[in-house]
């Protein structure tokens, strides 16, 4: 089955700067790959998805890259603010193309320090 | 705001009750799941459904069922609550090949 690592479980990042989280993955090349955003004492929102043949996606402050080579995922939040403090969660499907299960990782804690 | 509801909030309860938590969409999604969460870790499959009278176990062992009769309904029973069961349980529904989730609040439940 699909393992998924996230970097760090914690990140504190200076406001105004460019936040990275990273998200790993073993086994298959997933079709597609999701951002999710869970705030404290509730459920995810969705963010972003990327699919395998695309390399970027932009929205707004966010950008979330796919390399299917290394088997990773970058999320960046460019200019940073304290409202972007929250967990940030990448998913995939939990097996192979065309699933509608995902498999979530632990996700990274992100505070931004005013 | 995605328009998934769960009921209640938060639970607490004793042991060998039973309990059953409710979850609403007005989506119209045919696939809705049930993810358990402990603090600090990752969202574990429990159940799934896509669509009226379809019911599979997700990839972690529960002993609650669930059931859908309607499309918009998706509750999930404990026959007898225990202390193992505390947890944070997440509804979801989606639609379309994206498999985009949208998630209800969660109900937190605590099995004293």
């Amino acid at each position: 089955s699909q393992k998924i690592e996230q970097n760090s479980e914690a990140l504190n990042i200076q406001e105004g700067k460019t936040a990275t989280l990273t998200c790993n993955y073993t086994n298959y090349s997933p079709a597609y790959l999701q951002w999710y955003r869970q705030d404290p004492g509730r459920g995810p929102v969705f963010l972003l998805l990327i699919r395998e043949n695309e390399k970027e996606k932009r929205k707004e402050r966010l950008k979330v890259t796919f390399d299917t080579t290394l088997k990773q995922s970058l999320f960046h939040i460019t200019a940073s603010q304290p409202a972007d403090s929250a967990t940030y969660l990448c998913a995939l499907p939990l097996s192979g193309a065309g699933s509608y299960q995902l498999t979530f990782g632990k996700g990274t804690k992100l505070s931004v320090i005013p | 705001e995605a328009d998934i509801y769960q009921t209640p909030r938060y639970l607490v309860i004793g042991t060998g009750k039973k309990i059953t938590l409710e979850c609403s969409q007005t989506m119209g999604h045919d696939k809705m799941y049930w993810y358990q969460q402990d603090p600090g870790m990752e969202l574990h499959l429990i159940h799934y459904s896509y669509g009226v009278n379809s019911t599979e176990k997700g990839d972690l062992s529960s002993e609650s069922t669930v059931s859908r009769i309607r499309t918009e309904h998706f509750p999930l029973t404990l026959e007898s609550a225990r202390p193992s069961h505390t947890s944070q349980y997440l509804c979801a529904s989606s639609e379309g090949a994206r498999n985009i989730q949208y998630f209800g609040a969660g109900t937190r439940l605590s099995v004293l």
